[in-house]
């Protein structure tokens, strides 16, 4: 099974800061790759999937980089809604597989 | 608009069993799989299985092999995800997501909202 690291655990960032969030798999997954938000006591939301493409109406800020086994999500300037919880999933080999999560918080 | 509608929570004794449900609307159900995914309290996303829409191919995560169940009802447009020999680690909010048709692999883009269970003697 394809292991997902994010890093950090915690990110403390200033509303209008950009945030930079990073997701490592442990062999290479291509480009297939998705990013999740979560809110507390919410379902995820599909951001990003295709390592790169964001998911219908999801905002211009986001934007999701990287091939093979380093991805990177980056917000540009973050606003109040943005502060959650966010998720990669590698779904190029069975089974597919989360990261542990990076929360996002208010500095 | 896409919507994934699920039955309510559950309690149940450790050994039991519980079956949540998922509706679908907006889209023609048959042309997507359903995945589950569980969250226990605290914790991250862990995958469960899939299962096709079209064909009923189903696709379990190793762990749960066994002792769980993922069916369809086309009639109705509802996905179900039965686990039985619930142990308390199996407490949890339990989501059905909208994937791909064909591979049990592939992005969610639509969730539910979620089925708290909780196992507890």
């Amino acid at each position: 099974e394809i292991v997902m690291t994010q890093s950090p655990a915690t990110l403390s960032v200033s509303p209008g800061e950009r945030a930079t969030l990073s997701c490592r798999a442990s062999q290479s997954v291509s480009n297939n790759l998705a990013w999740y938000q979560q809110k507390p006591g919410q379902a995820p939301r599909l951001l990003i999937y295709g390592a790169s493409t964001r998911a219908t109406g999801v905002p211009a800020r986001f934007s999701g980089s990287g091939s093979g086994t380093e991805f990177t999500l980056t917000i540009s300037s973050l606003q109040s809604a943005d502060f959650a919880v966010y998720y990669c999933q590698q779904y190029n080999n069975w089974p597919t597989s989360f990261g542990g999560g990076t929360k996002v918080e208010i500095k | 608009q896409v919507q994934l509608v699920q039955s309510g929570a559950e309690v149940k004794k450790p050994g039991a069993s519980v079956k949540v449900s998922c509706k679908a609307s907006g889209y023609t159900f048959t042309s997507y799989g359903i995945s589950w995914v569980r969250q226990a309290p605290g914790q991250g996303l862990e995958w469960m299985g899939w299962i096709s829409a079209d064909n009923g191919n189903t696709n379990y995560a190793q762990k749960l092999q066994g002792r769980v169940t993922m069916t369809t009802d086309t009639s109705t447009s509802t996905a179900y995800m039965e686990l039985r020999s619930l142990r308390s680690d199996d407490t949890a909010v339990y989501y059905c997501a909208r994937g791909s048709r064909i591979a049990a692999t592939g992005p969610s883009d639509y969730w539910g909202q979620g089925t708290l269970v909780t196992v507890s003697s």
